[in-house]
């Protein structure tokens, strides 16, 4: 049973360029959440996503947007990069009801020089 | 706005003792809470959770208990070993949303 898989594991961008980060959920999850941490914090919230819609977002600027595919894995985009975008991009996968724990994957490590 | 708190940043315990892990919320609308694990270079794990119907919950080795008058989650491990050296987040949701603590660093002595 394939848990939660992210790619890709580290990249390295330049200042107002655009990356897109994907993420494959648990098997059997729907809902799909994506989180940024940076470095000696915990993570926060950027957006969940369920049946290919954002269901509820954080406090992050439109630069960040996201998809979800009809086989919900899902894709977290940011565009014209920042130097303060540099952290560890985390997945997570989730039932939508009840109480269902998240479930990571290892992360996608964004550097912006 | 931390509505998730973990005060101590770091804490040390030798091998064979009690570990315990303090977070404080302030949302009273938070009604599931977890307890994560995270090493290095991996994503965080989960280790346990209750609902804010319950004020404790034991899974082995660990235990978490809920004062919901005092806003305020513990972890505790019993008995430490060293492979349980790693950051611990706190994590509380409220409707479809999960907010995190900052992560207290536990360090199992040999």
């Amino acid at each position: 049973d394939a848990g939660v898989t992210q790619s890709p594991t580290h990249l390295i961008k330049t200042r107002g360029q655009q990356v897109t980060l994907r993420c494959s959920p648990k098997s059997g999850h729907d809902t799909v959440s994506w989180y940024q941490q940076a470095l000696g914090q915990g993570p926060q919230f950027i957006f969940q996503y369920y049946e290919e819609e954002e269901r509820q977002r954080g406090n992050f600027p439109d630069r960040f947007s996201g998809h979800q595919f009809p086989n919900y894995s899902s894709e977290l985009n940011v565009n014209a990069l920042l130097l303060g975008d540099s952290a560890l991009y985390l997945c997570a996968s989730s039932f939508l009801s009840g109480n269902s724990p998240l479930h990571f994957g290892n992360g996608t490590r964004l550097t912006v020089t | 706005d931390q509505q998730v708190k973990q005060n101590s940043p770091s804490l040390s315990v030798q091998e064979g003792r009690i570990s315990i892990l303090n977070c404080d919320y302030t949302n009273s609308m938070f009604d599931y809470f977890l307890w994560y694990k995270k090493y290095p270079a991996e994503g965080p794990t989960f280790l346990i959770s209750i609902s804010s119907i319950k004020d404790k919950n034991e899974d082995g080795r660990f235990t978490v208990f809920l004062n919901k008058s005092a806003k305020h989650l513990s972890l505790h491990i019993v008995p430490s070993q060293p492979g349980d050296s790693a950051v611990y987040f706190c994590v509380a949701r409220a409707g479809n949303q999960f907010y995190f603590g900052t992560g207290t660093s536990l360090t199992v002595i040999p």
